[in-house]
């Protein structure tokens, strides 16, 4: 099946220092990507939406300069925290939507990052 | 706007009991029905999906039904194992280039 890397599984940096999470889709190309941040014991809130190519769509509330997406390529996707804050500490996770044939829409999760800010 | 909402867990239950957790919707237009699981400390998998009304989703034992008359997309499992404790959330959406709309997560934990 589809698979999708997400890469730093964990991270501690110190605050003030930005950290960069990558999401990689393996097997298949993705022209949109999705990253989400949660909360211990709750669901998935979407920060923002990375298309290939062009500037991502952030949702209302998510700072664009504080949380930086690049999408330079179909199988590549970045999230930058800058300046991190102990209040960015969360897990990240990223989602890649699969075209091919029979998966079409179908979105697949990378294994999230734990980002913990000291 | 489109929303899902989950029972609330945490569910406890004792191994090889039957297993269902409530999904209802409320969308405009058909949207694709899916539930993904979450183990401790990772990420979502996709646990099966229907894309349209009277479809029936099912892998690894689990089963729902997208029912279009009551808005719903229950999972059910006729006999939990103790590997099936995780997090359980159903989400709609697929549509091309929107992101999933979740629900707030079912906790499960099955015991010996």
């Amino acid at each position: 099946g589809a698979v999708v890397s997400q890469h730093p599984s964990r991270v501690i940096c110190k605050s003030g220092t930005s950290v960069k999470i990558e999401c990689r889709s393996l097997d298949f190309q993705a022209t949109t990507m999705f990253w989400y941040r949660q909360f211990p014991k709750q669901s998935l809130m979407l920060m923002a939406t990375s298309n290939e190519g062009s500037k991502a769509t952030y949702e209302q509330g998510v700072e664009k300069d504080k949380f930086l997406i690049n999408h330079a390529s179909l199988t590549l996707s970045t999230l930058t925290v800058t300046s991190a804050h102990p209040e960015d500490s969360s897990f990240y996770i990223c989602s890649a939507e699969s075209q091919g044939a029979g998966t079409k829409n179908i979105q697949y999760f990378g294994a999230g990052t734990r980002l913990s800010v000291l | 706007g489109d929303s899902v909402t989950q029972m609330e867990g945490p569910v406890t239950l004792s191994e090889e009991a039957f297993l269902t957790i409530n999904c209802t919707y409320t969308a405009t237009g058909y949207p694709s029905l899916f539930w993904y699981v979450q183990y401790p400390g990772e990420g979502l998998q996709l646990l099966l999906k229907a894309t349209k009304a009277d479809d029936k989703g099912s892998n690894k034992g689990f089963e729902a039904t997208y029912r279009k008359e009551t808005t719903s997309f229950h999972l059910e499992k006729g006999s939990v194992q103790v590997s099936d404790s995780a997090v359980y959330f159903c989400a709609l959406g697929g549509s091309s280039g929107y992101a999933l709309n979740f629900g707030k997560g079912t906790s499960l934990l099955v015991t010996p």
